[in-house]
């Protein structure tokens, strides 16, 4: 069974840093684009970030966070990680980690964890 | 980027109706468009990809359709497990972008 879990959520003051882990299981993780996709309180979805697979890896941000986040893999562990700076108000929201295609370029998300709340607070 | 549009943002339905939700892309996404099932309080759902491949498991009364710049998610008889928040999404292109929702209550 696919299963991600995210960690690493939490209270942070505004200009602060926070890093959310993911760890998977149940499929070959090396093989799939892996996402963070988030849901500030009350509103809509809001893709991220994405990492494609080990064999050719390519990066890409939303650009509300690009400069400030930055998407990670460890395939040796099944894990993908977000490096969130500088964060502010509006930054809090729910995180997810979603698994993605097989193939390189743009993807849908067909496994979602149950989500890590990031609030961003004085 | 591409803008996505969904209406309406509510919709109020009665078990066995059918139940139809648009999305629009501000450009042609050819057939690249998923469609997701919310549930309050839980993570996004897949249900439909490339405008109209169901997922593995979804029951058969969901379905998508469209092409091109227009969308629709269609259930054929509103069930009660159905009551929940749709979200659609472009993968055409990054940046990876959903329309706004459309939330199906009583």
């Amino acid at each position: 069974e696919v299963q991600v879990v995210e960690s690493g959520g939490g209270l942070v003051k505004p200009g602060g840093s926070l890093r959310l882990s993911c760890a998977a299981s149940g499929f070959t993780f090396s093989s799939y684009t892996m996402n963070w996709v988030r849901q500030a309180p009350g509103k809509g979805l809001e893709w991220v970030s994405s990492i494609s697979t080990a064999s050719t890896t390519y990066l890409y941000y939303a650009d509300s966070v690009k400069g400030r986040f930055t998407i990670s893999r460890d395939n040796s562990k099944n894990s993908v990680f977000l490096q969130m700076n500088s964060l502010g108000v509006e930054d809090t929201a729910v995180y997810y980690c979603a698994r993605g295609g097989a193939l390189v370029g743009p993807t849908v998300f067909d496994s979602w964890g149950q989500g890590t709340l990031v609030t961003v607070s004085s | 980027d591409i803008q996505m549009t969904q209406s309406p943002s509510t919709l109020s339905a009665s078990v066995g109706d059918r139940v139809t939700i648009t999305c629009r892309a501000s450009q042609s996404l050819n057939r690249w468009l998923a469609w997701y099932q919310q549930k309050s309080g839980k993570a996004p759902k897949l249900l439909i990809y490339t405008a109209s491949t169901l997922e593995s498991g979804v029951p058969s009364r969901f379905s998508g359709s469209g092409s091109g710049t227009e969308f629709t998610l269609t259930i054929s008889s509103l069930q009660p497990d159905d009551f929940a928040t749709y979200f659609c999404q472009q993968f055409n292109s990054y940046p990876l972008t959903f329309g706004g929702g459309t939330k199906v209550e009583v």
